[in-house]
């Protein structure tokens, strides 16, 4: 079964730095999906990846897939109080159900 | 983007009673769901797969018996957690697929004494 690792556990940050998120996979990745959630929340859908050396954008976070597509990070720029929350990485095991299988998470802390 | 609810979002109940969970795809039709369980500052872990019309397929060490899923049309999963122990105690989220991309619910959190 497909392993997903993510680094580090937990990470505090002042507001206004950058930060990234890594999530390693024991397979090859056929997609990769970041989410954030408040603890007890549900899970807001921030980017997929599929592509080997994809990279997408969306206002300050930034998620790339690297060439061998077993490795994604998630890069945070100026981070901000808001951006507090647990981030989740998910791989899609391939199959026609699009099953996912997820990290155990990174916690992020800004402090203002 | 898509909606996915829950309800309740939270429920209490006696050892040894069940209790139903519902996961409603509010703006498209979900052919599949997907039922997750998460502990206090662990991950989600995939209980089973959840497919109209048909049975549900579950994760290695999932007791089908216990965690029975219904999934009765197009926008409605069900969850009931059979005869439950403070053990089941956890926060349970499901999700539907809609094309590539899965969206989750807001999660139930249940709480057996």
């Amino acid at each position: 079964s497909q392993e997903l690792e993510q680094s580090p556990q937990s990470l505090i940050v002042q507001e206004g730095k950058n930060l990234t998120i890594n999530c390693t996979s024991s397979k090859t990745l056929y997609g990769l999906y970041w989410y954030k959630q408040k603890y007890g929340e549900g899970l807001i859908f921030l980017m997929m990846l599929q592509k080997g050396g994809e990279e997408k954008s969306h206002e300050k976070i930034t998620a790339k897939l690297d060439e061998k597509k077993q490795q994604s990070s998630l890069h945070i720029t100026a981070s901000q109080p808001s951006h507090a929350g647990i981030y989740l990485c998910g791989a899609d095991s391939g199959g026609s159900n699009y099953k996912l299988t997820f990290g155990k998470g990174t916690l992020l802390t800004v402090n203002p | 983007g898509a909606v996915v609810s829950q309800h309740p979002s939270w429920v209490i109940c006696k050892s040894g009673t069940s209790v139903k969970i519902e996961c409603r795809s509010l703006d498209f039709q979900a052919t599949t769901m997907f039922w997750y369980r998460q502990f206090p500052k662990q991950s989600l872990m995939l209980m089973a797969t959840s497919n109209e019309g048909s049975k549900a397929t579950y994760e290695q060490g999932v007791e089908k018996d216990k965690f029975l899923i219904n999934h009765a049309s197009l926008t409605l999963s069900t969850l009931t957690v059979t005869s439950a122990h403070p053990e089941d105690s956890s926060f349970y989220i499901c999700s539907g697929q809609h094309y590539n991309e899965q969206f989750f619910g807001p999660g139930t959190r249940l709480t057996v004494l």
